[in-house]
């Protein structure tokens, strides 16, 4: 089945310095690619997502790249700030049936000194 | 555009009594997926709801079940509850299952 592993668990950076979250996953007819935040006793909010057919999306100060020969993904955000602080998800769709199951990675805490 | 609206925020139950969870989607939108929450287990998959029928299924004891109204909205039901079903539950709705998926705020349930 699908399986989605994100690194680092935890990520503590400094104002205006650059974040990247990595996931692995294992099924090669994954087809879509979401990221979500979520900020403590909020609701998980996509931030940017990306199909196969793309291999990098950007906007703004944030981006995902996306590698299917590797079968990796990663999100870049750039001249992060405080307000980035949260716990940030990859996911991924699987293809064929799977219509509505999105599958999480761990999760990476953000957190941005300032 | 509402968001996704979940009825109960939070919940207190006791152990061995049952629980339904309400969840009204993005209008327009006709997939509704169901996610526990937990802090051991992070994010998982319950189950997948579109055009009343349920076409995807985690891997969650039948005491979990749901279903879906003409009007999109869906209920989740636990049965016979346990400590361990404490959890944040999340429902998600995108327009068919495939695309951009947006979160309710969740449901706390406590069992105690």
């Amino acid at each position: 089945g699908e399986n989605v592993e994100q690194h680092p668990s935890t990520l503590s950076v400094q104002e205006g310095d650059s974040a990247v979250i990595k996931c692995t996953y294992s099924d090669s007819a994954s087809n879509y690619f979401p990221w979500y935040k979520q900020e403590l006793g909020k609701r998980p909010q996509l931030i940017i997502d990306i199909r196969s057919n793309v291999g990098e999306k950007k906007d703004q100060r944030i981006a995902v790249t996306l590698n299917k020969t590797a079968k990796h993904f990663s999100l870049h955000i750039t001249e992060t700030q405080p307000e980035d602080s949260a716990v940030y998800f990859c996911a991924l769709l699987a293809g064929g049936t799977s219509y509505g199951k999105l599958t999480f990675g761990q999760g990476t805490i953000l957190t941005v000194h300032p | 555009k509402a968001g996704v609206t979940q009825t109960p925020r939070y919940l207190i139950k006791t152990r061995g009594q049952q629980v339904t969870l309400s969840c009204s989607p993005i209008s327009g939108h006709r997939s509704v997926s169901w996610y526990q929450q937990t802090p051991g287990q992070g994010l998982q998959f319950l189950f997948e709801y579109f055009s009343e029928t349920q076409r995807n299924k985690g891997n969650f004891p039948g005491r979990f079940s749901g279903r879906q109204f003409s009007n999109s909205r869906s209920e989740m039901n636990v049965s016979t509850l346990e400590l361990g079903d404490s959890a944040l539950y999340l429902c998600a709705s995108s327009l068919e299952g495939n695309t951009e998926a947006f979160f309710g705020q969740g449901t706390r349930l406590t069992v105690v």
